[in-house]
């Protein structure tokens, strides 16, 4: 099976503009989350989708936002960049949401470079 | 915020050598997942395991887990130099697909 993709592979945009960054997860798998990783605060969770309905969300402000569509490909939205908004942006997928010991398998990753 | 900690944070050994890493949590877990990332890239899943399981290998890797002091350790043994990479271990609570990692441990391992 393909892995999961996530595009861009990177980006560069400017403070006050936003971004939209796309993840496709692996055939079959139902659940999308997305995660931040920054050399100063690590990993973070995002937000997690299940079934086009967001089913869990991390502490992060209301400027990023996410979806997911009915073939399960996910993405997640910026609004007014700030600098501190430069990451790595990880997507994962999975079989199922709730319940049960499965595994999560992430992307590539996007290079968000916030200017 | 972060579940844990691993340690060491960083780790130096010569190929042929055993690396162990630990990582501590804070609440309880339904699983535990170790990963490795490679020069920011993306992560790469190396082995899940319960919070039943005490013990579980996957070729180099042996990982254990102790629930009563909420830690667990990752050996690899016999690295090799494309061993070299950041390692995390993540946990996963309740129902949903959230993971807390901790900060990982990078390890560089010499030809």
């Amino acid at each position: 099976k393909a892995g999961v993709t996530q595009t861009p592979r990177y980006l560069i945009k400017t403070r006050g503009q936003q971004v939209t960054l796309s993840c496709s997860p692996i055939s079959g798998h139902r659940s999308v989350s997305w995660y931040q990783q920054t050399p100063g605060q690590g990993l973070q969770f995002l937000f997690e989708y299940f079934s086009e309905t967001q089913r869990n969300k991390g502490n992060f402000p209301g400027r990023f936002s996410g979806r997911q569509f009915s073939n399960s490909r996910s993405e997640m939205n910026v609004s007014t960049l700030e600098l501190g908004d430069s990451a790595l942006y990880l997507c994962a997928s999975s079989l199922v949401s709730t319940g049960g010991s499965y595994e999560q398998y992430f992307g590539p990753g996007t290079r968000l470079t916030v200017t | 915020s972060q579940q844990g900690e691993e340690d060491p944070q960083a780790l130096s050994i010569q190929e042929g050598e055993n690396a162990t890493m630990n990582c501590s949590y804070k609440t309880s877990i339904n699983n535990l997942q170790w990963y490795r990332q490679n020069s920011g890239r993306g992560l790469v899943h190396l082995i899940l395991i319960r919070s039943n399981e005490r013990e579980k290998h996957s070729g180099r890797l042996r990982v254990t887990l102790d629930t009563s002091k909420k830690s667990s350790s990752l050996l690899i043994t016999a690295s090799r130099a494309a061993d070299t990479a950041s390692y995390f271990c993540a946990t996963r609570s309740g129902g949903y697909n959230k993971l807390i990692f901790g900060a990982g441990t990078r390890l560089a391992v010499h030809p």
